[in-house]
């Protein structure tokens, strides 16, 4: 089974800092696509940015964007500016590649903002 | 808007009871999905369905079956309730492969 690591349980920053979630997964797929979603406190999940493996240009979205290092198999999410509505759990995930609708979610890293 | 509607925001039930927990999305969306979330472990899949009336097993199928039976509702079935399946569960739809999950709200269950 695939496996995706967040070694980041929690982390905190400033508000208005910058902050870097790391991610890294375990694959033998040359073509899929990893995510990082976020859940505010007892809010529903949501998208916050994905990347295509093939696509060497790192995703952004905004104030959010990553760094994808294929060989190393990393996929950090950096937040810019942060704000108090940063606050939540952020989960990194990897599909299975191919058609395989599974996706395997890491284990979570709670960011705290502070103001 | 997209929508995930989960039928039960908190449950409490007994151990040996037969939980339902009915998710219901608004998208024409294929692909639907129960993860169950507990802390310290992330989300873990336990069923998904591509397809009316298609099922296939994720990670942690044990103890639990599901139903799709229309293409806007997936339900997960709890046949014999047990403590150690206390937890939240998360549905969530998408349009195509490695598409973006819509998630429900989460149903907390639980079980005595």
């Amino acid at each position: 089974a695939q496996t995706v690591t967040q070694s980041q349980p929690e982390m905190s920053v400033q508000e208005a800092e910058t902050v870097t979630l790391s991610c890294t997964y375990d694959t033998s797929e040359s073509d899929y696509y990893l995510f990082w979603y976020k859940q505010p406190p007892s809010r529903q999940m949501i998208l916050v940015i994905r990347q295509e493996a093939y696509k060497q240009q790192n995703a952004t979205e905004n104030r959010f964007s990553v760094n994808f290092q294929k060989a190393a198999k990393s996929f950090s999410l950096k937040i810019s500016d942060s704000q108090l509505g940063d606050a939540a759990m952020y989960f990194c995930a990897k599909d299975s590649g191919g058609s395989n609708y599974k996706l395997t979610f890491g284990k979570g890293t709670l960011l705290t903002v502070n103001p | 808007d997209v929508k995930v509607t989960q039928s039960s925001r908190y449950l409490v039930k007994r151990t040996g009871e037969k939980v339902f927990l009915e998710c219901v999305q608004d998208m024409d969306h294929e692909n639907m999905f129960w993860y169950r979330q507990d802390p310290g472990l992330g989300l873990r899949l336990i069923y998904f369905s591509y397809d009316v009336k298609m099922k296939e097993k994720g990670d942690i199928p044990e103890g639990y079956s599901v139903s799709r039976e229309k293409k806007e509702r997936f339900s997960l079935i709890l046949e014999s309730a047990s403590t150690n399946q206390t937890s939240m569960y998360l549905c969530a739809s998408s349009l195509a492969a490695a598409g973006e999950l819509f998630f429900g709200e989460g149903s907390r269950l639980t079980v005595l």
